[in-house]
């Protein structure tokens, strides 16, 4: 089955770190695009990150540049998202998701999210 | 930044056909994609490429994409229809619409 779960969600406050985690299977994880989108509570989705197969290119949304960092390791099958200088509204549910092949592609695989609260 | 404009919300009738809209500077010459999300759920792809359907997905779901408008129609609508859809294209990055929610009466 493939299946992308997230884990490293939790409470932290105003200007701390967390580290988000997603763990692939069912599918050749090196193969693929990879993507962070977040839900803010009662709000619309907002793309965060994603990354190359390869690790080789990394892009990011200017309300993160600089304070978050994704990457992936392979071998592991997982992708991460360091998260630095936290503010209240990265309060968040953050799922990772699969690109399909292609240009311009569609998230075709979503995790079932991770909740990250900002708050003192 | 591309702005993707979706009506809040929808109303149809079971049975009937919902039409929701998402409009943008000439989406037409855009890849429209549409994700389905239930409450505490996370988003499922349920149109791709303006008008592609994922297996799965039914056949009651489908999608179109002209001018300013990109349209995804639900057909025959069920109770279990009911959930927030959004649209999404990639411009310099990506972009989601606001959103819409359907609700069935």
């Amino acid at each position: 089955e493939v299946q992308l779960v997230e884990s490293g969600g939790g409470l932290v406050q105003p200007g701390g770190s967390l580290r988000l985690s997603c763990a692939a299977s069912g599918f050749t994880f090196s193969s693929y695009w990879m993507s962070w989108v977040r839900q803010a509570p009662g709000k619309g989705l907002e793309w965060v990150a994603n990354i190359k197969q390869d690790g080789s290119e990394k892009y990011y949304v200017d309300s993160v540049k600089g304070r978050f960092t994704i990457s992936r390791d392979n071998a592991k099958n997982s992708l991460y998202l360091q998260m630095n200088s936290l503010r209240a509204e990265d309060t968040a549910v953050y799922y990772c998701a699969r690109e399909h092949y292609g240009d311009f592609p569609p998230f075709d695989i979503w995790g079932q999210g991770t909740m990250v609260t900002v708050s003192s | 930044s591309y702005v993707l404009t979706q009506p809040p919300s929808v109303s149809v009738a079971p049975g009937k056909t919902a039409r929701i809209t998402c409009g943008g500077n000439n989406i037409g010459s855009k890849s429209v994609h549409w994700y389905q999300q239930k409450p505490g759920q996370a988003p499922v792809l349920v149109i791709y490429y303006d008008s592609d359907r994922p297996s799965g997905i039914p056949e009651r779901f489908s999608g179109s994409n002209s001018g300013n408008t990109a349209t995804l129609t639900i057909s025959r609508v069920e109770a279990g229809d009911e959930a927030d859809y959004y649209c999404q294209v990639w411009d310099s990055r990506v972009g989601f619409g606001g959103g819409t929610k359907l609700t069935v009466l």
